[in-house]
């Protein structure tokens, strides 16, 4: 597609409950990024895909949380059991190349969690 | 491992006054350092950036940025503020092409008339 697809774009959810979250990056990005966005603060990392190497999960809060990507296209970030504090934007952006190249983001799956 | 202080969560010029956001990093090699805009419900995209080479960078829409090693520092600056410019900045930084991008906890920028 010309730019990274995320859906859903909102979910409302009840705590306890699992969600999935889609990004689809542009065509050709090796390096794929989920970052979350809480009301009124900064990026934080969630986890990265860099072509077929293991991913790096470093930034994932918790066992909840987990992703996958298949190849060099969809990746789905799952949140199991979810908890009001999971509510945020979760941001996916994908890369030509990983590190210094520019990330194009999505417009991101704005979760609440009831 | 590296890190991005941003200073001013919000910062508020006038229209046609001189925007400058502040951003300083840490980085254990030579950084590479960028700046991404998020215009009101919309996705982040990126402003500039410096890898390599030139140290004053130019980006989108009349916004510049200086790397200073001295400083590990990489201000944004624009001459003259647009309320069009309204909007949050975030600084990032990643340790060159085998690193994550780490980002500030953003400026969000007000211009008023």
């Amino acid at each position: 597609g010309a730019g990274v697809s995320q859906s859903p774009s909102n979910k409302v959810t009840e705590k306890g409950k699992d969600v999935e979250l889609r990004c689809d990056p542009i065509s050709g990005h090796t390096a794929l990024y989920w970052y979350r966005q809480r009301l009124g603060q900064g990026l934080e990392f969630l986890i990265y895909f860099q072509g077929n190497s293991a991913p790096d999960k470093s930034g994932l809060p918790s066992d909840r949380f987990s992703a996958e990507r298949t190849g060099e296209s969809v990746s789905t970030l799952t949140i199991q059991r979810t908890q009001q504090e999971d509510s945020a934007v979760y941001l996916c952006a994908s890369s030509l190349v990983f590190g210094g190249g520019e990330l194009f983001f999505g417009e991101g799956s704005r979760l609440t969690v009831l | 491992a590296q890190s991005v202080t941003q200073l001013g969560s919000h910062v508020s010029v006038s229209e046609g006054a001189l925007v400058l956001l502040r951003c300083n990093y840490s980085s254990s090699v030579p950084p590479y350092l960028f700046w991404y805009v998020q215009y009101p419900n919309q996705g982040l995209q990126l402003l500039l950036k410096y890898t390599t080479g030139a140290t004053l960078v130019k980006g989108i829409n009349g916004f510049e940025a200086e790397f200073k090693k001295s400083e590990t520092s990489f201000h944004l600056t624009k001459p003259s503020a647009h309320m069009s410019d309204a909007a949050e900045y975030f600084c990032a930084v990643s340790a060159g092409t085998a690193s994550k991008l780490t980002f500030g906890t953003g400026t969000r920028l007000q211009v008023t008339l």
